[in-house]
């Protein structure tokens, strides 16, 4: 398998202009994680889908961000308008569904990051 | 304060010798993921423990779940084991299966 697929890998933009970062997790994971990292923040999970449907949206920032999975193998996050502090590597992973023992979670497999510099 | 605490932050060693990083928590967890990010580069999971110790090559995981506390130990470290170290902690509970809360990371740097 490629793993997971992020693009584009590098993105510049003008503030106020769109912006479309895209997924494609592992065939068959269940879950899909989208992140920011920031040197200030550290990683921060934004939000995530469990076959397909949005769980926790808690950490997207404000209404200008928002995120879709319209099948298993893909998903986007898109910004609108961009703004400078939105410059920061973001990460979508993806994982299975594995239990043990009762207990319920996850390994998760990073893409390679988008690294966003909003001007 | 954050729910996931690593220390150093920062850590300089000479090829060779054995590194520890350390992380504590203050939440229940499922269990816990160490993961690695080089210079520029992705991440890549390391291990993923709820108990006990796992070991993979030179890399040794420890997690002592009543201490909410684990370690990752290097043994004869290398320079290309410099990278940032991520400890990151899967919440118990709840209906967020899945969901990370991750520490700081520790800046490892290996010099030769």
């Amino acid at each position: 398998d490629a793993g997971v697929i992020q693009s584009p890998r590098h993105e510049v933009t003008e503030m106020g202009q769109e912006v479309t970062l895209r997924c494609k997790p592992i065939s068959g994971h269940d879950y899909l994680f989208w992140y920011r990292q920031t040197m200030m923040r550290g990683l921060e999970l934004l939000i995530y889908f469990n076959n397909n449907v949005p769980i926790d949206d808690s950490g997207m920032p404000e209404d200008r961000f928002s995120a879709k999975m319209p099948n298993a193998s893909f998903s986007t996050l898109k910004i609108q308008p961009s703004e400078p502090r939105d410059s920061a590597v973001y990460f979508c992973a993806s994982s299975p569904w594995i239990t043990t023992s009762g207990s319920i979670y996850n390994e998760q497999f990073f893409g390679p990051g988008t690294r966003l510099t909003v001007l | 304060k954050n729910e996931v605490e690593q220390s150093p932050q920062n850590l300089t060693a000479q090829e060779g010798e054995f590194i520890t990083i350390n992380c504590s928590y203050s939440v229940g967890i499922s269990a816990l993921h160490w993961l690695q990010q080089h210079p520029g580069g992705g991440i890549v999971s390391l291990f993923m423990l709820s108990s006990g110790k796992k070991k993979h090559g030179r890399l040794i995981a420890t997690i002592n779940i009543q201490e909410k506390h684990s370690s990752l130990h290097i043994t004869a470290s290398h320079p290309r084991d410099s990278a940032v170290y991520i400890c990151a902690v899967f919440n118990a509970g709840g209906t967020s299966y899945g969901k990370l809360t991750f520490g700081q990371g520790t800046i490892l740097t290996v010099h030769p």
